[in-house]
């Protein structure tokens, strides 16, 4: 069973679409976790959430909308996409306090049109 | 910003000992020392981590000096499979990893 898990894998479209990416994690963690990794390989955390409550937003431009209905799920709604938004888009998870790993997801390689 | 400093890229010889370093020089007494690598594009994945005392598990070794400001992850016999950019991050376990540049690590066969 994959532990972090995102969909889809891939996702080509057009600028001013809408889209949205999905991550599910089965580790049973309280934190979860969005990164972007731009085509210069940096890996940059956008959000953290604990227990469906947002508690980091890294300056993401607001046409970003994380959003938990619960524990385990933590999906990425983008809108008015833009060909600055083109990147891999990394899910994960973690226990909030402790000094435990973080599992990530195989990432969502978003390519904007 | 990251709080390490890792060599831009190594090589390593196929069945030989790598040894990665990282310098933490401004590391706090409640933060641990974390590696990961990520595979050509693959998610990051965990390898170690340990806060002052050496630590080993199935894939690495982690040695951090004594005061702390510097560690090496050693991974015994590299692969090919091990060919990945490795990053050293310090944290204290409450906030997101922040990755820096990592070190791209190429076994050469």
């Amino acid at each position: 069973d994959t532990a972090v898990s995102q969909t889809p894998k891939y996702l080509v479209t057009q600028m001013g679409n809408d889209k949205s990416i999905k991550c599910e994690q089965n580790l049973g963690h309280d934190t979860m976790y969005w990164y972007k990794q731009d085509s210069k390989k940096f890996l940059k955390i956008m959000f953290s959430y604990n227990n469906k409550e947002l508690i980091i937003n890294e300056t993401v431009p607001n046409r970003f909308s994380p959003k938990s209905p619960d524990k385990a799920h933590l999906n990425l709604h983008i809108n008015s996409l833009e060909l600055g938004d083109s990147a891999v888009y990394f899910c994960a998870s973690s226990h909030h306090n402790g000094n435990t790993e973080a599992f990530f997801g195989q990432g969502t390689r978003l390519t904007v049109v | 910003d990251a709080k390490t400093t890792q060599p831009t890229s190594m090589d390593c010889a196929e069945g030989r000992a790598a040894n990665l370093p990282c310098n933490h020089s401004t590391i706090s007494g409640n933060e641990y020392v974390y590696w990961y690598r990520q595979i050509h594009s693959q998610g990051p994945q965990y390898i170690i981590h340990g806060l002052k005392n050496n630590e080993t598990n199935e894939m690495a070794s982690l040695i951090i000096t004594e005061d702390r400001k510097s560690s090496t992850l050693i991974l015994p016999h590299a692969t090919l499979r091990d060919t990945a950019v490795y990053y050293c991050i310090v944290s204290s376990g409450n906030t997101p990893l922040v990755f820096g540049k990592g070190t791209r690590l190429s076994v050469i066969a």
